[in-house]
C-alpha cells in the first residue's frame, strides 16, 4: 500500500483566488494522480503527473486552470487557479505502486 | 452513455445479509477492474483488484468480471455495520497502475444493525 498525505484537509475560497494542493507519499512513486470528486458525480481524473516531464492532462482539464508540479519522487503540487463556485469539489492525490492505485484523504474545497 | 453504470442506491439491507454491487461499461478496451470503499469524508480504500474474466475472493469480498457482458460485481458475505459506505468501481485499460482510473459514480450501502 502507500501513506499519502495532503494539504490543506479543506479550505474556503473566495471567487477569483487560487489555492495549491500538496499531496506527499511515504515513498517514491513514478506515476502520480489528481482526480476531482464532485457531489453526486463520478472521480474524474484531472491529470497524469510524472517527475521530471510535463502532466498529461485529461479532456477537459487545462494546464492554466490546473497547474500541476512533480518536483519529485514524493511530492506533487495542484493548483487551482483563479477559482468560481463551480470548482467547490473534494480533491485527490492518487500514486500507482506495484500495479495498484492508492488515493490520499482528499481536500475539501469551498469556493464562494 | 457514460463509459462506467453504477446505481447510486441507498441500498439497505440487514446486517448478515449477503449484498451484491454492479457495474456495467461500455469500453471494452478495459481489463483491469477494481473495487474501493469509500468511508465519509475520507479517501478511497483499494479492496479488490482483479484482470479480464473471472472470480477473485478476499475474505467476505468476492468480485466477479464478466467481459462478454462488460459486468462486474462485488458481493459481501455476512455484511457487517461497519461495511456502510459507498463503494466505487473503477476500471482500466492497461495495467500496472500506469493510467489513470475511470470509475463509476458509487453505490451507497447501508448495513442494518
Amino acid at each position: 500500500s502507500a501513506v499519502i498525505s495532503q494539504k490543506p484537509s479543506r479550505d474556503i475560497c473566495q471567487r477569483g483566488t487560487s489555492l495549491t494542493i500538496q499531496c506527499q507519499v511515504d515513498s517514491q512513486v513514478t506515476m502520480m494522480f489528481w482526480y476531482r470528486q464532485q457531489p453526486g458525480q463520478s472521480l474524474t481524473l484531472i491529470a497524469t503527473a510524472n517527475q521530471g516531464s510535463e502532466a498529461t492532462y485529461e479532456s477537459g482539464f487545462v494546464i492554466d486552470k490546473f497547474p500541476i508540479s512533480r518536483p519529485n519522487l514524493t511530492f506533487s503540487t495542484l493548483t487551482v487557479s483563479n477559482m468560481s463556485p463551480e470548482d467547490s469539489s473534494i480533491y485527490l492525490c492518487s500514486v500507482s505502486r506495484e500495479g495498484e492505485q492508492y488515493f490520499g484523504p482528499g481536500t475539501r474545497l469551498t469556493v464562494t | 452513455q457514460k463509459e462506467v453504470e453504477q446505481d447510486p442506491g441507498p441500498l439497505s439491507v440487514p446486517e448478515g445479509a449477503i449484498v451484491s454491487l454492479n457495474c456495467t461499461y461500455s469500453n471494452s478496451a478495459f481489463q483491469y477492474f477494481m473495487w474501493y470503499r469509500q468511508y465519509s469524508r475520507k479517501g478511497p480504500e483499494l479492496l479488490m483488484y482483479t484482470y479480464s474474466s473471472g472470480n477473485k475472493e478476499d475474505g467476505r469480498f468476492t468480485a466477479q468480471v464478466d467481459k462478454s457482458s462488460k459486468y462486474i460485481s462485488l458481493f459481501i458475505r455476512d455484511s457487517q455495520p461497519s461495511d456502510s459506505a459507498t463503494y466505487l468501481c473503477a476500471m482500466s485499460a492497461r495495467g500496472g497502475g500506469a493510467d489513470g482510473l475511470t470509475f463509476g459514480k458509487g453505490t451507497h450501502l447501508i448495513i442494518q444493525p
